[in-house]
């Protein structure tokens, strides 16, 4: 199989708190992790590749000192959304890359729901 | 990068009846791979799909990674409601890099 899990699914903050979400894969080993952001009705945005003890590679146009990634074992990676505000409400989904012989996989996660008032 | 056009963007359909949507690109993938995503849920992986020409089946479903690798459809056999929600497919290149279309909304009418 390849479950992955996020955690929390929901989360309420005020303006300008932190909020961390964490992405594990829980039975296979994950060098790469993806975070995802998406908006009502609209397709998958790749926010940053997360990669077991190295720095994330950020997508054009994501503010890394804003989106903290950490990715410190093969099975768990972090999304810290520092100083957040009502705009970054949204939903961040992650997915681990399952690595085959000659095939990638992605498999995601259910998915964090923030809100920030 | 590589962009990939899904089409339709949705449909609405009567249960019962069978469903075509495909993606398509100007470069080539490694890897096709089809998600169902239903409302506030992470995308499912339904189908996935290695090799140029191969054609897969899940279920109702069935999906075919096009020979020139730039395209693939999946199609789905006698809609039920439970089908409705948003497709996606995704095009990968081995390198970490994966594409997704814009998604297929759809609505399955009892």
């Amino acid at each position: 199989g390849a479950v992955v899990s996020q955690h929390p699914s929901r989360v309420i903050c005020k303006s300008g708190t932190s909020v961390k979400i964490e992405c594990r894969s829980l039975d296979f080993q994950a060098t790469t992790m993806f975070w995802y952001r998406q908006f009502p009705k609209q397709s998958l945005m790749l926010m940053a590749t997360s990669n077991e003890g190295s720095k994330a590679t950020y997508e054009q146009g994501v503010e890394k000192d804003k989106f903290l990634i950490n990715h410190a074992s093969l099975t768990l990676s972090t999304l810290t959304v520092t100083s957040a505000h009502p705009e970054d409400s949204s939903f961040y989904i992650c997915s681990a890359m399952k690595v085959a012989v000659s095939t990638d996989t992605q498999y995601f996660g259910p998915g964090t729901r923030l809100t920030v008032l | 990068g590589q962009q990939l056009n899904q089409s339709p963007q949705s449909m609405f359909i009567q249960e019962g009846e069978d469903v075509s949507m495909n993606c398509t690109s100007s470069s080539i993938f490694n890897t096709w791979l089809w998600y169902k995503q239903d409302p506030g849920e992470g995308p499912v992986l339904l189908i996935a799909l290695y090799k140029a020409g191969e054609l897969t089946s899940n279920g109702r479903l069935t999906a075919q990674f096009g020979i020139t690798r730039k395209d693939s459809f999946l199609n789905i056999s006698a809609s039920i409601p439970s089908d409705v929600g948003i497709y996606f497919c995704a095009g990968g290149t081995n390198n970490n890099d994966m594409r997704f279309g814009a998604g297929t909304r759809l609505t399955v009418k009892p």
